[in-house]
């Protein structure tokens, strides 16, 4: 089975501290993705990954920054934490090419203080 | 511009009663289509998927979802609903070749005894 891991499931910060959120995927996975799910509002693509060093502004890029330096690990930076980015955040992977699935991760629970 | 529109986003059977949850696309070419369930603070389970074929799909836990591209819905069924499938519920359309999800808002499904 996949198995896509986010390291922190719960974490408080406060505001204007700079949050990392990592993700680790097991199967070679050639795209990463990071997703921020808000109540009503469904999941909305913050950024992704088709290879190491390279990413792609999702639709709500604003306030995060992403790296990829290694094809398994794919980490969410927030710069300067502020009490709207506090959220689910939700890791996916998948092989490359259109037609595969994505896996998602368990989540990371971030309240911003 | 391609959506997904989930029209319910609260829903509440009795446990062995039938469900249906709506779906509704946004999308120019052919759709490929998901649905994914979510546990109270868990990530995301794939229940099914439809790229091409047979326009019937079988899922896991008892799921299936019917694709009409007359109606632009991909509507999910199960026939006898059990109190663990009380959860959120997801529909998905793949965007392009990009590998990108774009989900609805999201249903709300609660299962009375």
């Amino acid at each position: 089975d996949v198995k896509v891991t986010q390291s922190s499931r719960y974490l408080v910060k406060r505001t204007g501290e700079k949050v990392f959120l990592e993700c680790v995927q097991d199967m070679d996975h050639e795209n990463m993705f990071w997703y921020r799910q808000d109540p009503g509002l469904g999941l909305r693509l913050i950024y992704f990954s088709y290879d190491v060093k390279m990413k792609e502004k999702g639709d709500i890029p604003e306030g995060y920054s992403v790296s990829r330096e290694k094809k398994e690990r794919f980490s969410l930076i927030l710069e300067s934490a502020s009490t709207n980015q506090t959220s689910m955040y939700l890791c996916a992977s998948s092989s490359g090419g259109s037609r595969n699935t994505i896996y998602f991760g368990e989540g990371s629970w971030l309240t911003v203080v | 511009a391609q959506s997904v529109t989930q029209p319910d986003i609260h829903i509440t059977v009795s446990e062995g009663a039938s469900l249906e949850l709506r779906c509704n696309y946004s999308y120019g070419a052919t759709p490929y289509l998901f649905w994914y369930v979510q546990s109270p603070g868990q990530g995301l389970q794939l229940l099914l998927k439809y790229f091409s074929g047979d326009t019937l799909v079988q899922g896991i836990k008892g799921f299936e979802a019917e694709f009409k591209r007359s109606q632009s819905s991909f509507n999910l069924r199960k026939p006898s609903v059990h109190w663990s499938d009380a959860a959120e519920y997801f529909c998905a359309v793949l965007s392009g070749n990009t590998g990108k999800l774009i989900f609805g808002q999201g249903t709300t499904l609660q299962v009375k005894p």
